[in-house]
């Protein structure tokens, strides 16, 4: 089945500096890439994905790469902001039937002002 | 939209007791899913429906996991008995077109 891995578990930075957080995937017939923000407490909220059509997309300060060749993806936030201190979570679908989507560890990103 | 509701928020139960976790999907959405979140293990997928129907339960842990959905506004996740090592926050998720999956706030478990 499919297994995701992310790095790095703990990422701190400066306010105003970027953060990149990264995964890989083990199924190749895996199609979309979901990114979830857990704030402290609170539930999974989905901020940017990206299908296996795209290289690259984009929401404001965030964006998200992905090369299906080698089977990784990665988180991109620009100019972050205390408020962006969060756990960031990377997902992949988990079969054909296109539902189930498998998470990985989560990265606890903080941001220092 | 209210969102994907839960209840309890908050559970605290004895060894060997029966936990009942109860999620209402967002109106007009067509699959459901029962996560489990750990420090240890971190967010783990239980269980998910598909048009009512169960698709996949190979995350749920043991036979003392059960889980239901007797219709499209209802599901339940039911833990009998429960074990301390049951202690975590489970989620229920909801989505329509496939992939977007939104979380209710979830349950807190606490079993002593």
């Amino acid at each position: 089945g499919e297994n995701v891995e992310q790095h790095p578990s703990t990422l701190s930075v400066q306010e105003g500096d970027s953060a990149v957080i990264k995964c890989t995937y083990s199924d190749s017939a895996s199609n979309y890439f979901p990114w979830y923000k857990q704030e402290l407490g609170k539930r999974p909220q989905l901020i940017i994905d990206i299908r296996s059509n795209v290289g690259e997309k984009k929401d404001q300060r965030i964006a998200v790469t992905l090369n299906k060749t080698a089977k990784h993806f990665s988180l991109h936030i620009t100019e972050t902001q205390p408020e962006d201190s969060a756990v960031y979570f990377c997902a992949a679908l988990a079969n054909q039937a296109g539902t189930a989507l498998i998470f990985g560890k989560g990265t606890t990103l903080s941001v220092s002002s | 939209d209210a969102g994907v509701i839960q209840s309890p928020r908050h559970e605290v139960t004895e060894m060997g007791q029966e936990v009942t976790l109860r999620c209402k999907p967002i109106s007009g959405h067509n699959s459901l899913f029962w996560y489990r979140q750990t420090m240890m293990r971190g967010l783990e997928l239980l269980i998910y429906f598909n048009n009512n129907v169960p698709i996949d339960d190979s995350g749920m842990p043991e036979d003392r996991f059960s889980a239901k959905m007797p219709n499209a506004s209802f599901s339940t996740l039911k833990i009998q008995p429960s074990e301390p090592r049951d202690s975590a926050v489970y989620f229920c998720a909801s989505s329509y077109i496939a992939y977007e999956q939104y979380f209710g706030p979830g349950t807190r478990l606490t079993v002593t």
